[in-house]
């Protein structure tokens, strides 16, 4: 069974940065694409960031782009989002999202639960 | 970025047939998937590549996707049924993942 685990959500204060971490497990995870895909409370899905398999191809979305960065250790099975100049528009809830096939990128097949970052001061 | 438009909501009767809609500019050139989202819980592919269903899901939700619009299509609506659905591409000119706006499903 495929199991992602997301951590590392919480509160902290503008300006400051933050890591994410997926753990996944039940698959070869070094076979596919994964994703950060986040949801501000009462709005709609946003495509964060997403990692090739073997990290070769990378994107961010356009309000990330430049403060987050995406990697991933296959070694260890884990992704991570690694978020720096937070704001409060990234409050939201954090979910990785791993693609459907090996020979595909964003179509995704299966989630963790999401973990929940809120940027307050 | 490429913008894709929905409904924000549909509302119907259980039994009816459910049409959700997807719109972008010659979207029908690229493979369009769909989620469905409940409160507190994570999405849920129902729909991928325009119209394939992974298992697990119901022969009730089919889709298409032609010219400027794709749809979602949920025949016999349960109760159960009612969730935001989402619409997604990937622009590879861009290398953007894009979402639609979602479509709340009320089920009357």
């Amino acid at each position: 069974e495929v199991q992602l685990v997301e951590s590392g959500g919480g509160l902290v204060q503008p300006g400051r940065s933050l890591r994410l971490s997926c753990a996944a497990s039940g698959f070869t995870f070094d076979d596919y694409a994964i994703h950060w895909v986040r949801q501000v409370q009462g709005k709609g899905l946003e495509w964060v960031s997403g990692i090739s398999w073997n990290s070769g191809s990378i994107g961010y979305g356009d309000s990330v782009k430049g403060r987050f960065t995406i990697s991933r250790d296959n070694a260890k099975n884990s992704l991570y989002l690694q978020m720096n100049s937070l704001r409060t528009e990234d409050t939201a809830v954090y979910y990785c999202a791993k693609a459907r096939t090996t020979g595909t990128w964003a179509d995704f097949a299966d989630w963790g639960q999401g973990t929940l970052v809120t940027v307050s001061s | 970025s490429y913008g894709l438009t929905q409904p924000p909501s549909v509302s119907l009767a259980p039994g009816k047939t459910a049409r959700i809609t997807c719109g972008g500019n010659n979207i029908g050139s690229y493979s369009v998937h769909w989620y469905q989202k409940k409160p507190g819980q994570a999405p849920v592919l129902v729909i991928y590549a325009d119209r394939d269903r992974p298992s697990g899901i119901p022969e009730r939700f089919s889709g298409s996707n032609s010219g400027n619009t794709a749809t979602l299509t949920i025949s016999r609506v349960e109760a159960g049924d009612e969730a935001d659905y989402y619409c997604q591409i990937w622009d590879s000119r861009t290398d953007h993942v894009q979402f639609g706006g979602g479509t709340r499903l009320t089920v009357l």
